[in-house]
């Protein structure tokens, strides 16, 4: 069964910094591997979706990157704003199948 | 594109009681998911349809819940009878079926049962 861990649970930066997410699976067999933010109250927007076969996939100042082999994907985000107060979410897609896993997410707080 | 909609939006029942959410697709898509989000274990899958068909449900709590796609356009997820232990958030989600789609999500029914 596939186990997500996403660390640091929770975060909390200032404005304009530079931070990485970290998310690892156990299970390295998987299709693909979505990244999403979810705001207070609200569903999941899917931000980026790196195939199995990718190392990095970047949306503006988004860059997430893949090692399958090690279990591990990481969530970069630059110059980061009060905005992307968050939580993100990683989730592999098992093999053929449809499911996806979620990790327990990242609580991700940018101050002034 | 309206998204992937959701209702009801919250609801609010007694233990006991039948409840029932439903979810409209994104025209188009042929995956569904049903997902319930609670503080304790997350974001946990109920249940998939592919193309109508319920492919796997193992996610299903107990035999009180149950999931239905009539057609393409339309879901349900029922509960019957309630139980406190199944206030959550309840999300729907949809995509296309062709390996590396993304996954879009409805804004979720907030279930509180008394």
């Amino acid at each position: 069964k596939q186990e997500v861990t996403q660390i640091p649970a929770a975060l909390s930066v200032p404005e304009g910094e530079n931070l990485v997410l970290n998310c690892s699976f156990t299970d390295s067999a998987i299709y693909n591997l979505q990244w999403f933010r979810q705001d207070p109250g609200k569903g999941l927007t899917s931000l980026l979706l790196i195939q199995s076969s990718q190392r990095e996939q970047t949306s503006g100042r988004l860059n997430a990157s893949l090692d399958k082999s090690s279990g591990r994907s990481t969530l970069y985000i630059a110059a980061s704003q009060p905005g992307d107060s968050a939580t993100y979410l990683c989730a592999p897609k098992e093999g053929t199948a449809s499911k996806l896993t979620f990790g327990t997410g990242t609580r991700l707080q940018v101050t002034l | 594109d309206a998204g992937v909609i959701q209702s009801p939006r919250h609801e609010v029942t007694e233990m006991g009681q039948e409840v029932t959410l439903r979810c409209k697709p994104i025209s188009g898509h042929n995956s569904l998911f049903w997902y319930r989000q609670t503080m304790m274990r997350g974001l946990e899958l109920l249940i998939y349809f592919n193309n109508n068909v319920p492919i796997d449900d193992s996610g299903m709590p107990e035999d009180r819940f149950s999931a239905k796609m009539p057609n393409a356009s339309f879901s349900t997820l029922k509960i019957q009878p309630s139980e406190p232990r199944d206030s959550a958030v309840y999300f729907c989600a949809s995509s296309l079926r062709r390996g590396n789609e993304k996954l879009f999500f409805g804004s979720g029914t907030q279930l509180s049962v008394l």
